[in-house]
C-alpha cells in the first residue's frame, strides 16, 4: 500500500497550546493535502501543498513539506476545543492517475 | 449549493442482498470517487471517475460496481453484500482529480448482517 503515515496516532493538548502532526510518505508526489473529520461527518479539506512548495499558511494552520525527507507537518496554533477532530494527510502520488491516497489519521483532543 | 449529497445515511442489509448507494454533486465537478472508511484503516479508494462515461478501479474495488452516465451522479452498487462490506462509505468530488481539494458527502453507514 502507498498510504501515507501520520504521527502521532493520537494527541491530547490543552486549549491554547500548539498542535503538531506529521505525515510521512513513500514515493514522489504531485501534492499533499490535509483534511479534518469531525465525529460522524465527512472530511473537510484544510490545505493543499504542491511538491514545489515548502510552506503554506491558512489562518491558524501552517503546513510544511520536505520532499527530501518525504514528510509534511501540520501545525495548528492556539488550539481551541472546536479543533478536536481527526486529521488526515492525503497524497497525490506521481503516476497514480488521479488517485488520492489517505493515511490512517490522527485523533486530536483539545481539552478546555 | 448542496455540495455532495449521499443517500441513504444508514442502511442495514442481509448477506447476499444488493443495493445502490447514491451520490450527487451540484458543483459541476468532473472528478468523483468512492471511499470506504474502516476503524484503523483510514480511507481506501473503491472506484473513481474522471468524467461522464469514464470509471476506473481504486485500491479495493472487488464486490462493487459503478457507472457515470451524468456529470452529477456517481452511484455505487453492492452486487451481493458481505459482512466484510460493513463500513462507512464516502463519496467525494473535485474540480481536477487528485490535483484539487476533494469535497466530501456526509457518508452512508452500512451494516451487513
Amino acid at each position: 500500500s502507498q498510504q501515507g503515515e501520520e504521527d502521532p496516532q493520537a494527541l491530547s493538548i490543552q486549549e491554547g497550546e500548539n498542535a503538531t502532526m506529521n505525515c510521512s510518505y513513500k514515493t514522489s508526489i504531485n501534492n499533499l493535502q490535509w483534511y479534518r473529520q469531525n465525529s460522524g461527518r465527512g472530511l473537510v479539506h484544510l490545505i493543499l501543498i504542491r511538491s514545489n512548495e515548502r510552506e503554506k499558511h491558512s489562518g491558524r494552520l501552517r503546513v510544511t513539506l520536505d520532499t527530501s525527507k518525504k514528510s509534511s507537518s501540520l501545525l495548528i496554533t492556539a488550539s481551541r476545543a472546536a479543533d478536536t477532530a481527526s486529521y488526515f494527510c492525503a497524497t497525490d502520488y506521481t503516476g497514480a492517475n488521479s488517485k488520492l491516497t489517505f493515511g490512517k489519521g490522527i485523533t486530536l483532543s483539545v481539552r478546555p | 449549493n448542496a455540495g455532495v449529497t449521499q443517500t441513504p445515511k444508514f442502511q442495514v442489509l442481509k448477506t447476499g442482498q444488493s443495493m445502490t448507494l447514491q451520490c450527487a454533486q451540484d458543483m459541476n465537478h468532473e472528478y468523483m470517487s468512492w471511499y470506504r472508511q474502516d476503524p484503523g484503516m483510514g480511507l481506501r479508494l473503491i472506484h473513481y471517475s474522471v468524467g461522464a462515461g469514464i470509471t476506473d478501479q481504486g485500491e479495493v474495488p472487488n464486490g462493487y460496481n459503478v457507472s457515470r452516465s451524468t456529470t452529477e451522479d456517481f452511484p455505487l452498487r453492492l452486487l451481493s453484500a458481505a459482512p466484510s462490506q460493513t463500513s462507512v462509505y464516502f463519496c467525494a468530488s473535485s474540480r481536477q482529480g487528485a490535483g484539487s481539494p476533494l469535497h466530501f458527502g456526509n457518508g452512508t453507514r452500512l451494516t451487513v448482517t
